[in-house]
Order: C-alpha cells, then sequence, then structure tokens
C-alpha cells in the first residue's frame, strides 16, 4: 500500500530565511504524481507545487521548489524568502497516475517568525 | 472562475441529528471526491462520484455515511445519526477529467466544511 510520512510535525523559520520540509513515500508504482499542499489558518487546501515522478527535473514555483529523489523515494520542499504568509500547515501527497485516491501525510506545522 | 465551493463552511450539529454537506465543482468539472480531515491528521480519501454515479465509494464508512452528485444541483454527503466521532473537516475536490484522461492526476480543492458534534 502507498504511504506517504511527514516526520516533522512542526518547524520554524526566521523570515526571509529558506526552509526544508521533508517527506518520504512508498509505492511500487512506477508512475505517479507528488504534490505539496498548504492549508493556512483559513485550512483551505491550497496546491503549492506538483511533481511528475517521469521527469527528472525538479519542479519549481517563484520561492517554492522540491528536491525529488525518485530512488530515495523522498520529496521535500523548499521555501526561501520565507514570507509571514507561509504560515500554515503543509501536506506532502502522492497519487498514482490513473488513479483518484491521494495519500496524504500527517502535514508539518510551519511557522514564519518576524 | 469560481473554484470549488462548499457549504456550509461551519456545521455544528448535536449527536444523533443528520449532517448535509454540499458541494459545487468547479465549472466544466463532471468528477467529485469527497476526502476527510481528522483532527491532527491528513486528509483521507472517502469517495469518487461522477454525474449521477458512484465510482468508489471504499473509504466511506458502510454506515450512516451516503454520497450523491445527481444530474442536476450540487454534490451531497449526508451523515444520519451523527456522533462525536464524525467531527472533522469534509473537503470536496474536483477535476475536469477522470484520472488518466491527460488531466495529470491533479484534482482541486474546496475550502472545506466543518463539521462539529455535539
Amino acid at each position: 500500500a502507498q504511504t506517504v510520512t511527514q516526520s516533522q510535525p512542526e518547524m520554524s523559520v526566521q523570515e526571509a530565511e529558506t526552509v526544508t520540509l521533508s517527506c518520504t513515500y512508498d509505492t511500487s508504482e512506477n508512475n505517479y504524481y507528488l504534490f505539496w499542499y498548504k492549508q493556512p489558518p483559513s485550512r483551505q487546501m491550497i496546491l503549492v507545487i506538483r511533481q511528475e515522478a517521469y521527469k527528472q527535473q525538479n519542479a519549481t514555483e517563484n520561492r517554492f521548489s522540491v528536491n525529488f529523489q525518485k530512488a530515495a523515494k523522498s520529496f521535500s520542499l523548499k521555501i526561501s524568502d520565507s514570507q509571514l504568509g507561509d504560515t500554515a500547515m503543509y501536506f506532502c501527497a502522492s497519487v498514482t497516475s490513473g488513479t483518484y485516491k491521494y495519500i496524504f501525510g500527517t502535514g508539518t506545522r510551519l511557522k514564519v517568525l518576524a | 472562475n469560481a473554484g470549488v465551493m462548499q457549504n456550509p463552511r461551519h456545521l455544528v450539529r448535536r449527536r444523533g441529528q443528520e449532517a448535509r454537506l454540499r458541494c459545487s465543482p468547479m465549472k466544466g468539472h463532471s468528477h467529485v471526491y469527497w476526502y476527510r480531515q481528522l483532527p491532527e491528521e491528513g486528509l483521507k480519501f472517502m469517495v469518487y462520484l461522477q454525474k449521477e454515479n458512484i465510482i468508489d465509494e471504499s473509504g466511506m464508512p458502510k454506515e450512516r455515511f451516503s454520497a450523491e452528485f445527481p444530474k442536476e444541483g450540487p454534490s451531497i454527503l449526508r451523515i444520519q445519526q451523527v456522533v462525536r466521532g464524525d467531527s472533522a473537516a469534509y473537503f470536496c475536490a474536483s477535476s475536469p477529467k477522470s484520472p488518466g484522461q491527460g488531466s495529470g492526476n491533479t484534482i482541486y480543492f474546496g475550502e472545506g466544511s466543518w463539521l462539529t458534534v455535539v
């Protein structure tokens, strides 16, 4: 069965600094997608970044980038130039290509300090 | 271009009452998914529906829970005779195509409906 593990329940970072959130996953599939979602205090689920497993190039969205290590089944999120608005829960998720059951980790609570 | 709309955002029910949560998918989306988030946990899949069809309800409790997505109107998640353990956030998501049809498996979440059972 697919699993997603986020081993950091809470993290904090100073404004303007860089922080990396960890995520490991387990799957026997070759084709899958990985996601990072942000859940701010408003509790909406916001897609931050997406990675296709067949692409070796790491996905990047402005200040957000991932370090995708397929062999190690690792998918970490790097937030550069952290802003107060980045304070949120961050969830890592995976889904097998062609299916619809996203598997979510338990989340990392990130606090950006002024 | 409205996103996935869920209502109510917050709902309080007494034990034994019924809860109805509504979800209108994004315009042009005919595939709807419901997920549940228990306190301090990630989201867990409940059910996948297309118009007038339940495709997969394997994540939904067998008792008291039901879902529908009629030809007209929003998708409804219904919880009968609620218990305290049903207190959670219920997220709806939608996609324009079924997974595997080139949508890249990306689904778009609504803002969630927060059910509190007292």
